[in-house]
């Protein structure tokens, strides 16, 4: 099992690109959430999704798109890049159940100039 | 809407110190997982608690869910230099609140 694959690694974006950052699990979960981490603001809710078909927001929504076709794959998309969404984003997903233990992927470190 | 705080943010200590991140929380909480993140890397489940009052530990660490479940405690005895890394809380089933992390350092 790969478990939660991230990509690209990098990316450097010029304000207003539009690109998606992909996100893939192998692991038949349920659930699956994107995450943005900044120094020293910790790991913020960007959206998540209980199921295939099913996403909502989290803590910080705007400027990103998500959808959720299949079971496998959570697609994060930054729909107009802001300096201010510079930062390290992260997929996880976990399984529906009595553990909510989150699988994390690499990350994908973005820099918009 | 439900906040996490954790404390300290960061923690120098001397190898074979012991060390103590704090998770508060203004309402009740369902859950607490605590993950641990080493520098450059993503972060990984450490533990989950459950039931008021609840004590877990592994190996050096003992985790702590508070009587009241609004907070927990991480404890770390006689450090090493691989325990470096931001300690997180968090708490939820699917829509997941982090702390802030307390970033530890150990020094040799």
């Amino acid at each position: 099992n790969a478990g939660v694959t991230q990509t690209p690694k990098f990316q450097v974006l010029k304000t207003g690109q539009s690109m998606t950052l992909q996100c893939a699990q192998d692991m038949n979960h349920e659930y699956m959430s994107w995450y943005r981490q900044d120094p020293g603001m910790g790991l913020r809710l960007i959206h998540y999704s209980v199921g295939a078909g099913i996403t909502d927001q989290g803590e910080v929504p705007n400027g990103y798109n998500v959808s959720r076709s299949t079971t496998e794959d959570f697609p994060l998309r930054l729909l107009s890049a802001a300096p201010s969404q510079t930062s390290v984003y992260f997929c996880a997903s976990s399984r529906q159940g009595a553990s909510y233990e989150q699988y994390f992927g690499p990350g994908t470190r973005l820099t918009v100039t | 809407g439900q906040q996490v705080m954790q404390i300290p943010q960061y923690q120098h200590v001397q190898e074979g110190e012991d060390f103590t991140t704090y998770c508060n929380s203004s309402t009740t909480l369902s859950n607490i997982q605590w993950y641990k993140q080493r520098p450059g890397g993503h972060p990984v489940f450490l533990i989950q608690l459950v039931k008021s009052g609840e004590v877990k530990k592994q190996k050096r660490l003992t985790f702590q869910f508070g009587e009241a479940k609004k907070n927990s405690s991480l404890h770390i005895t006689a450090t090493q230099t691989t325990d470096v890394g931001t300690y997180f809380c968090t708490s939820g089933t699917y829509k997941y609140i982090f702390g802030t992390g307390t970033r530890l350092k150990v020094l040799a």
